[in-house]
């Protein structure tokens, strides 16, 4: 039981490229999402879902997309990255009833 | 959303109980009360929720006021490795809303010493 695994761990960007951060979960829960981290600074949603197939914009959505094909994958994607997407990135999963469990974070830098 | 206001920083020594405050002004009657704790370099974990009066488990106490304007997670007998930075959060427990509301302020950085 690996709990929540995202991939890659570190990544560096230059302006304009793309990139898919991948989540990955083994507890089939229902809920997952993607947060970023600055520094200082608390979570912030970036999207979330529901449930396999299903996608939601979260408090800070653009320049990111997401997709949840299957039940276990969370996919994080930035299609043309900026120098302010800079950040880690969290991903979590829950069940219905009270924790959400977090990976180990993406530290992606965009220069 | 239910904003939360918790102290930025707090100083404890090894052994002392160590009370972090936050406050919730405009809690909502479906939301919860949760507590995440996260180390440098790590994603947060959960450590206590509730809904009113006192929850307690293995590591922390949280304490809910009747009003529940304002919550208290109590961490006895401090160590070093207790240093980490400390998330108050109110939100939808997880009804079909998926936990959107779940809103991560600050925190409160706590530092424990010998």
């Amino acid at each position: 039981n690996a709990g929540v695994t995202q991939t890659p761990k570190f990544r560096v960007l230059k302006t304009g490229q793309s990139m898919t951060l991948l989540c990955a979960q083994d507890m089939n829960h229902e809920y997952m999402y993607w947060y970023r981290q600055d520094p200082g600074m608390g979570l912030r949603l970036i999207h979330y879902s529901v449930g396999e197939g299903t996608t939601a914009k979260g408090e800070v959505p653009d320049g990111y997309n997401v997709s949840r094909l299957k039940k276990q994958n969370f996919l994080l994607g930035l299609e043309s990255a900026a120098p302010s997407q800079t950040s880690v990135y969290f991903c979590a999963s829950r069940d219905s009833v009270k924790e959400q469990y977090f990976g180990p974070g993406t530290r992606l830098t965009v220069t | 959303l239910a904003k939360t206001t918790q102290p930025i920083s707090m100083d404890s020594y090894e052994g002392q109980e160590v009370n972090i405050t936050c406050s919730h002004n405009n809690i909502a009657t479906n939301d919860y009360i949760t507590w995440y704790q996260q180390f440098p370099s790590q994603g947060p974990r959960f450590i206590i929720q509730g809904y009113k009066t006192k929850v307690t488990n293995e590591v922390a106490s949280l304490f809910i006021p009747a009003d529940r304007k304002s919550s208290t997670l109590s961490l006895p007998r401090v160590s070093l490795s207790d240093t980490a930075v400390y998330y108050c959060l109110v939100g939808d427990k997880g009804l079909t809303g998926g936990g959107n509301k779940l809103t991560f302020g600050t925190g409160t950085q706590l530092k424990v010493e010998l």
